[in-house]
């Protein structure tokens, strides 16, 4: 059955470095996202991409965070100068149309700790 | 805005037991409403869900039903066993808006005994 890969598993980092999440979604969908959940909180939404921009992005999103779709396979969340705060599990998710009314599927998630 | 607001846990109990946790939601218009599930070192996965008011979704023995005059979601299952232990999560999709966003409530861990 396809499935959404993540790499790495985990992740860790010292504040102020630059950091890059991959997501390998699902071979034929058109929708991607990331989420995140900090431990013991909510999952989180962060933005969504579609047709090689963003769609939708949370107050979270801010100039720190970018996604890009480098190859017609890989998406990546990329967090140019990580802060303690960042650290979390981010989810990657994609869905074959539109998210409305398309189930989103998740990978396993990368926890990032930043020290 | 929108929310969700899961019963806290974590949640503890023996081999076919009943289970219930509760699902609240706060939304404008009506959204489709999801249980997603959490297995240990796993992604999210969608257990079950419901678009309409008086929807009844059903999956592997769990059954959720779309309230919107209490705007519940409660999860259900009638004998759970060992392997439903998990993470539970109930979210929510605004499909009247551009609809990219789920919004989840804080997740229940469920623990099963033999």
């Amino acid at each position: 059955e396809p499935e959404v890969t993540q790499t790495p598993s985990h992740q860790v980092t010292q504040m102020g470095q630059e950091v890059i999440l991959r997501c390998v979604p699902i071979s034929n969908h058109l929708y991607f996202y990331w989420y995140r959940q900090i431990l013991g909180q909510k999952v989180e939404f962060l933005v969504s991409f579609y047709n090689n921009e963003i769609s939708e992005k949370s107050e979270i999103f801010d100039d720190q965070f970018s996604v890009e779709r480098p190859d017609g396979s890989n998406f990546t969340l990329k967090i140019r100068s990580t802060k303690l705060e960042d650290s979390a599990m981010y989810f990657c998710a994609s869905s074959v149309g539109a998210p409305s009314y398309n189930e989103q599927f998740f990978g396993p998630g990368t926890r990032l700790t930043v020290l | 805005g929108n929310s969700v607001t899961q019963m806290e846990g974590p949640v503890t109990l023996s081999e076919e037991a009943f289970l219930t946790i509760n699902c609240t939601y706060t939304a404008t218009g009506y959204p489709s409403l999801f249980w997603y599930v959490q297995y240990p070192g796993e992604g999210l996965q969608l257990l079950l869900k419901a678009t309409k008011a008086d929807d009844k979704g059903s999956n592997k023995g769990f059954e959720a039903t779309y309230r919107k005059e209490t705007t519940s979601f409660h999860l259900e299952k009638g004998s759970v066993q060992v392997s439903d232990s998990a993470v539970y999560f109930c979210a929510l999709n605004p499909k009247e808006t551009s609809g990219s966003r789920l919004t989840f409530g804080e997740g229940t861990q469920l623990t099963v005994n033999p």
